[in-house]
């Protein structure tokens, strides 16, 4: 079993529509949580993180984080074609510069 | 502009020919890593340093050595490669003072070892 597992889609929505895209995960041990974007032909960027459980909210992302349930998400509201791109969510021990990432899952938003 | 940069952004090699892959960063960042990219596999930590000459292994080491002599700087080596190594390749760098979770990673290098 993968430490982090991630449907690696691909997922294709209409422009407008809510997209969630999901990782889950093994070892309880991880503190720190990531999402990260990779646009065709270049190098990931992060898009959010977040710190235990809770959420997090930026412009149309949200990040959510259940611990209980090694379960994360990323719920982009509004979507556009240009959110299209690989969405990768990375985990890490607190303190530690392993980070674990999921498989990524290719997303497309059609005008 | 703040950026990582590699060299060669394409290679392809034959069997056993040693080859190096140079990363720099122009960030001061302390940490830096490398990756590979497969399909279904996702991104695997191969090497990371969280300094200079402080280095240590991460999912995927076989095969690879890196050193960090200059904090800029953190080379790729593969001393005989195979066709197994044949991946995509990305640097990444951190820094510190933000906890080292916001990697900034490079444009990636595309190896085929035939």
């Amino acid at each position: 079993q993968k430490e982090v597992e991630q449907d690696p889609g691909p997922l294709s929505v209409p422009e407008g529509a809510i997209v969630s895209l999901n990782c889950t995960y093994s070892n309880s041990a991880f503190q720190y949580f990531m999402w990260y974007r990779q646009y065709s032909r270049k190098g990931p960027e992060l898009l959010m993180y977040t710190y235990s459980s809770g959420n997090k909210e930026d412009g149309r992302f949200t990040a959510q984080v259940d611990k209980s349930s090694k379960y994360i998400s990323l719920f982009i509201r509004d979507s556009q074609p240009s959110d299209s791109a690989t969405y990768l969510c990375a985990m890490s021990l607190q303190g530690a510069q392993k980070l674990v990432f999921g498989q990524g899952t290719r997303l497309t938003i059609n005008p | 502009e703040a950026q990582v940069t590699q060299n060669p952004r394409y290679l392809i090699t034959v069997t056993g020919k040693k080859l190096t892959v140079t990363c720099s960063q122009n960030m001061n960042h302390e940490y830096m890593s490398w990756y590979r990219q497969d399909p279904g596999l996702g991104l695997r930590q191969i090497y990371y340093s969280m300094n200079v000459e402080v280095t240590d292994k991460g999912d995927v080491p076989e095969g690879y050595k890196v050193s960090r002599k200059e904090k800029r700087n953190f080379p790729l080596i593969l001393e005989s490669p195979s066709p197994n190594q044949t991946s995509l390749y990305f640097c990444a760098s951190s820094s510190s003072l933000a906890g080292g979770y916001e990697q900034y990673f490079g444009p990636g290098t595309r190896l085929t070892v035939t």
